[in-house]
């Protein structure tokens, strides 16, 4: 089993709708939470952290489930140029802060 | 431009040849990280770099993978003996503590 869990998709969403993701991590030391957002052959870029009393930023909304060991992304008003992999990460101090990666979900906003 | 810098872009050469990656992170970054990424993957790690000193290598990291990070600053990864395998996006990052890295814009690498 994987340390990071995602649902690889693809999600297929009308433009403006709401769409959400979850992620599951299965070791309970895991302490900082990501949401990377990662372009065809592009690099990886930093969507937003999530913080365990969950964390707002425009349009994108994650909240962290520790008792559960789940992250969620929500995504309101969906954009066309929302198409993108997510991919899911977490960190842990004791293993020199590596990022561990889910495989990620694959977005497509349709018009 | 003060991001992560990484180059080549793009690598091709031909089996059992040696390449060499080469990574310059944000001047205030004390961690470095090598990751690499196959089609349809998240990153996996491969090595993590505090200062100049190599702190962590992933089981992954057969022999034929060297880092270095002579002077705390900039960093090359090198293959030797290529094998097909090795075809990947290399990204490196740089970051602080427990805070989100960033990551350059990879090396593409593809074995003939």
């Amino acid at each position: 089993r994987k340390e990071v869990e995602q649902d690889p998709g693809p999600f297929n969403v009308p433009e403006g709708a709401t769409v959400a993701f979850n992620c599951t991590y299965s070791n309970s030391a895991s302490q900082s939470f990501f949401w990377y957002r990662q372009d065809c052959r592009k690099e990886p870029k930093l969507l937003m952290s999530v913080y365990s009393s969950g964390n707002e930023d425009g349009r994108f909304t994650a909240q962290l489930n520790r008792a559960s060991q789940y992250i969620s992304l929500l995504i309101r008003d969906s954009k066309l140029s929302d198409s993108a992999t997510y991919l899911c990460v977490v960190n842990r101090r004791a293993s020199n802060y590596q990022l561990i990666w889910g495989a990620g979900t694959k977005l497509i906003i349709k018009p | 431009d003060t991001g992560v810098s990484q180059n080549p872009r793009h690598k091709i050469t031909k089996r059992g040849q040696n390449v060499t990656f080469r990574c310059d992170p944000i001047s205030e970054h004390n961690r470095l990280y090598w990751y690499r990424q196959t089609l349809g993957q998240g990153p996996e790690f491969l090595t993590y770099f505090q200062n100049e000193a190599q702190l962590e290598k992933s089981r992954l990291l057969s022999d034929r993978f060297s880092a270095e990070r002579p002077k705390g600053s900039f960093s090359t990864l090198e293959i030797q003996r290529t094998e097909q395998g090795d075809s990947a996006m290399y990204l490196c990052a740089s970051g602080v503590s427990n805070q989100p890295q960033h990551f350059g814009d990879g090396t593409r690498l593809s074995i003939l």
